[in-house]
């Protein structure tokens, strides 16, 4: 099992930009989550879905983030445009409806400039 | 609004002592709690877990301590190993819910040789 993968590894981009982060869950998973760390809130959750529907998504910043699953295997979540205040390290976290227990991916460093 | 909280960013400690790091929770709801632990560059992995019906729960070096009437919950790393330096968050959920996990902002422990 390789894993929940999360790409690209690292992302930087100018102010303005539109930004896509990818996340590919564990086969199997029906929950996929989309977190974002910072140092002052820790990880913050984004949004989350539950058999590729979207559930709550009260955690997305602004109107300028949007994030999709259009099957069980891949999910996107997109910054347009992009902001200097979003520079933080996006993650990935799937699970199984039966477990407490998320797996994470290894997360996208985004940097805006 | 951050339901859990860890009120010390970070902690340093000799190897072979005792590492201790607190977490605080608002939510009553909260049924489950976890810690999980963070090395730079890598996601966040689970290290240990304890059900609200518990009030105590040890693996190997790794004790964890929940105090309800408190809202209170503590890991206790004993000894500690240099390998333990990492950021750790603590985590809560709630059946009821749907199991989202909140988190703290995480206590980055330094284990000094």
């Amino acid at each position: 099992d390789a894993g929940v993968i999360q790409s690209p590894r690292h992302e930087v981009t100018e102010m303005g930009q539109e930004v896509t982060l990818r996340c590919k869950p564990i086969s199997g998973h029906d929950y996929l989550f989309w977190y974002r760390q910072t140092m002052m809130r820790g990880l913050e959750l984004l949004i989350y879905f539950n058999n590729n529907v979207p559930i709550d998504d009260s955690g997305m910043p602004e109107d300028r983030f949007s994030a999709k699953m259009p099957n069980a295997s891949f999910s996107t979540l997109k910054i347009q445009p992009s902001e200097p205040r979003d520079s933080a390290v996006y993650f990935c976290a799937s699970r199984t409806g039966r477990s407490y227990g998320y797996t994470f991916g290894s997360g996208t460093r985004l940097t805006v400039v | 609004d951050q339901q859990v909280k860890q009120n010390s960013p970070s902690l340093s400690v000799q190897e072979g002592r005792i590492s201790i790091l607190n977490c605080d929770y608002t939510n009553s709801m909260f049924d489950y709690f976890l810690w999980y632990k963070k090395y730079p560059a890598e996601g966040p992995t689970f290290l240990i877990s304890i059900s609200s019906i518990k009030d105590k729960n040890e693996d190997g070096r790794f004790t964890v301590f929940l105090n309800k009437s408190a809202k209170h919950l503590s890991l206790h790393i004993v000894p500690s190993q240099p390998g333990d330096s990492a950021v750790y968050f603590c985590a809560a959920s709630a059946m009821i819910n749907d199991y989202k996990l909140s988190f703290g902002a995480g206590t980055t422990v330094t284990v000094r040789a």
